[in-house]
């Protein structure tokens, strides 16, 4: 059965710290793997990757991927209460017809 | 035991019809949301319903409207389909109203949405 894990569920951090999330995945005929970025409203998109091993980042946040194990990692320099938020994590097979996603990591920045 | 179902999975179409997608939580969750992810993957929120009540609608033309029979359900129905309606839509529920908390909204699977 397809499906994604993310972990921890929670976290709650110090300003400065970094962190690192994890998703890992089983689907089939694997296609892309997206990382959102969840306050209040709609998750804001963070990063589609599809490549093992390439590093995608946009200021202090960087996430990678590896197709040989299943896993993803998004991680978070220098944390601000800003980034307080609930990560989600979602697969896309090949099929294109339906996304999998995490039940998320709910990240508490405190200052 | 899927929480959130959407039906249909893919959705083929020609421009000027009218559709309806299903949307079903068995959470007990109190709200449900409607979001389109456009080809660059950003997920725009159209609707969410708590308790039957719509509480956001961003700026969604009028051709689409919510219908929610009950608490578990929150279908999407579209009239005079067009070409820039092709898209992903995800159905999604979460515990408590929108706004109050940032608890984690759980996604259906996507229904892609072709309009020919």
């Amino acid at each position: 059965e397809d499906k994604v894990v993310q972990s921890p569920l929670s976290l709650v951090v110090h300003e400065g710290d970094t962190v690192t999330l994890n998703c890992s995945y089983e689907v089939t005929n694997f296609r892309s793997l997206l990382w959102y970025k969840q306050e209040k409203k709609a998750p804001t998109f963070l990063f589609m990757l599809t490549s093992s091993g390439i590093e995608k980042k946009s200021g202090r946040l960087s996430s990678i991927l590896d197709k040989k194990e299943l896993f993803s990692i998004l991680n978070i320099t220098a944390t601000q209460t800003g980034d307080s938020a609930v990560y989600l994590c979602a697969v896309e097979p090949n099929t294109g017809n339906q996304f999998y996603f995490g039940t998320g990591t709910s990240l508490t920045v405190i200052p | 035991d899927t929480a959130v179902s959407q039906t249909p999975k893919y959705l083929v179409t020609q421009m000027g019809n009218d559709k309806s997608i299903k949307c079903e939580q068995n959470l007990g969750h109190d709200t449900m949301y409607w979001y389109k992810q456009d080809s660059k993957k950003f997920l725009k929120i159209m609707f969410s319903y708590n308790n039957k009540e719509l509480i956001i609608n961003e700026t969604v033309p009028n051709r689409f409207s919510p219908k929610s029979p009950d608490k578990a359900h929150l279908n999407l129905h579209i009239n005079s389909l067009e070409l820039g309606d092709s898209a992903v839509y995800f159905c999604a529920s979460s515990p408590r109203a929108s706004g109050r908390s940032t608890d984690t909204q759980y996604f259906g699977p996507g229904t892609r949405l072709t309009v020919l």
